[in-house]
């Protein structure tokens, strides 16, 4: 079945490594999108891309990058790990450009990031 | 500023409840809004998704309900399971973009 995977699941770090948090989707869905997960704020968008070579930032993007060379992949990095960036952080595809129209919008399981 | 809020943070009943969860939006210029559920460390899945030009949508035992002049949409859970134990958060569309709200974490006691 294709799917949506991230990897690592779970990640401890220290403050001022970079890291980098991989998405993959097997649907061939052209737009990717990341999200992080906060306690009492919901999910706030990261970064999103509508293809290859096409990214964009969201509501919460400073500190964070993401590139797109394929469509399968969105990987996420911290060029230099804050503590305030321990969160939950959740890759998301749809294959419809008007995805907040059609809502279809398909969630990985989170990769869980611990800055110490 | 677009803030989505869930009242109430946590809720426990016991099975077989008919349950309401409630949403509401500060701005009603609303594309549409949507209902996801998560169970503990799993991804998002959605359960309904009402247009602004809608009142309400049902699927199976949830009934989601939109009053965009009010700000409100509220989320029904009839005869309620312990498999319905998740966290369920909602979710305004303004164009191109989501905003969640912080979700409501449900427990169905047998």
């Amino acid at each position: 079945d294709a799917e949506i995977t991230q990897s690592p699941r779970h990640k401890i770090t220290e403050t001022g490594r970079q890291v980098t948090l991989a998405c993959h989707q097997t649907w061939n869905h052209n737009n990717m999108f990341w999200y992080r997960q906060d306690l009492g704020h919901g999910l706030r968008l990261i970064h999103y891309s509508y293809g290859v070579q096409d990214t964009n930032k969201g509501e919460v993007s400073d500190g964070y990058s993401v590139s797109r060379s394929n469509t399968e992949d969105l990987p996420l990095t911290l060029e230099s790990a804050a503590s305030s960036q321990t969160s939950v952080y959740f890759c998301a595809s749809s294959p419809n450009r008007d995805f907040w129209n059609t809502g279809e919008l398909f969630f990985g399981e989170g990769s869980r990031l611990t800055v110490l | 500023k677009q803030e989505v809020t869930q009242i109430p943070a946590a809720l426990s009943v016991p099975e077989g409840e008919n349950l309401v969860l409630n949403c509401s939006f500060t701005d009603s210029a609303i594309y549409n809004l949507q209902w996801f559920r998560q169970d503990p460390g799993k991804g998002l899945t959605s359960l309904l998704l009402i247009q602004s030009s809608q009142r309400e949508q049902t699927s199976g035992r949830l009934n989601a309900s939109l009053d965009k002049s009010s700000g409100r949409s509220t989320l029904y859970i009839a005869a309620s399971q312990p498999g319905d134990s998740a966290t369920y958060l909602c979710a305004v569309n303004y164009g191109q973009n989501f905003v969640f709200g912080p979700g409501t974490r449900l427990s169905v006691l047998p």
